[in-house]
């Protein structure tokens, strides 16, 4: 078992531009979110898969982001037009879902600069 | 909701104790502690799913009240590998699952 894995584990980049991360969540989890943290805050969760489908996203998910999980695998979050506001960590985490008592794994995170 | 921490940092010397506690607003069903490390993910420590429910992991236990809507964290004989931030999660709306987390507790142990 080799984790929750992501990737970039960090990025610059210019406002404006578009950005996607990857996460590959443990392989018999079935759930698997997306948070993001900012300094001396807590993750915020952002977005929940279960399987394939996105079954809830926050309010705090702009327009400008979309996930996807195709085949309930991997998943992927695109930031369009990033503004310096998005800067932060993307954490992906998954779990059993209803198989497991709930708890959650964190992959190593995304960090975003946008300039 | 977000839970609500306390205290905000603590500074220790080895050895010493900490409490950290987690307090909410609303009905809790259960609590969820992580503790992360700076420039890392968090790592989950324990999940306390009744109320009363004690457990450990090393020198490291927690409780929840349910009554009292909260959940405390004890780290007993801290070790310099205990330094971190502490967060508690608890469930968010809907059956998804997904955690609201507490603003976080940093903790510092000193030689």
């Amino acid at each position: 078992d080799t984790g929750v894995s992501q990737d970039p584990r960090h990025k610059i980049t210019k406002r404006g531009q578009n950005v996607t991360f990857r996460c590959d969540p443990i392989s018999e989890h079935n759930r698997l979110y997306w948070y993001r943290q900012t300094l001396g805050q807590g993750p915020e969760f952002l977005t929940y898969f279960q399987n394939e489908a996105q079954l809830e996203k926050s309010r705090l998910l702009s327009d400008r982001f979309s996930a996807e999980r195709p085949k309930g695998s991997f998943s992927t979050l695109e930031i369009q037009r990033t503004e310096q506001g998005d800067s932060a960590m993307y954490l992906c985490a998954s779990s059993l879902g209803a198989r497991g008592r709930g708890e959650q794994y964190f992959g190593p995170g995304t960090r975003l600069t946008v300039t | 909701q977000q839970p609500v921490q306390s205290p905000q940092a603590v500074i220790l010397r080895e050895g010493e104790d900490a409490v950290i506690n987690c307090s909410s607003s609303k009905a809790l069903y259960s609590v969820h502690w992580y503790r992360q490390k700076h420039g890392e993910a968090p790592v989950f420590l324990m999940i306390l799913l009744k109320g009363g429910e004690q457990k450990g992991h090393e020198k490291i236990s927690a409780s929840f009240n349910e009554k009292k809507q909260q959940s405390s964290l004890y780290l007993t004989a801290s070790q310099l590998s205990y330094s971190g931030t502490y967060f508690c999660g608890t469930p968010g709306s809907g059956n998804t699952g997904k955690l609201i987390f507490g603003q976080g507790t940093t903790l510092q142990v000193k030689p």
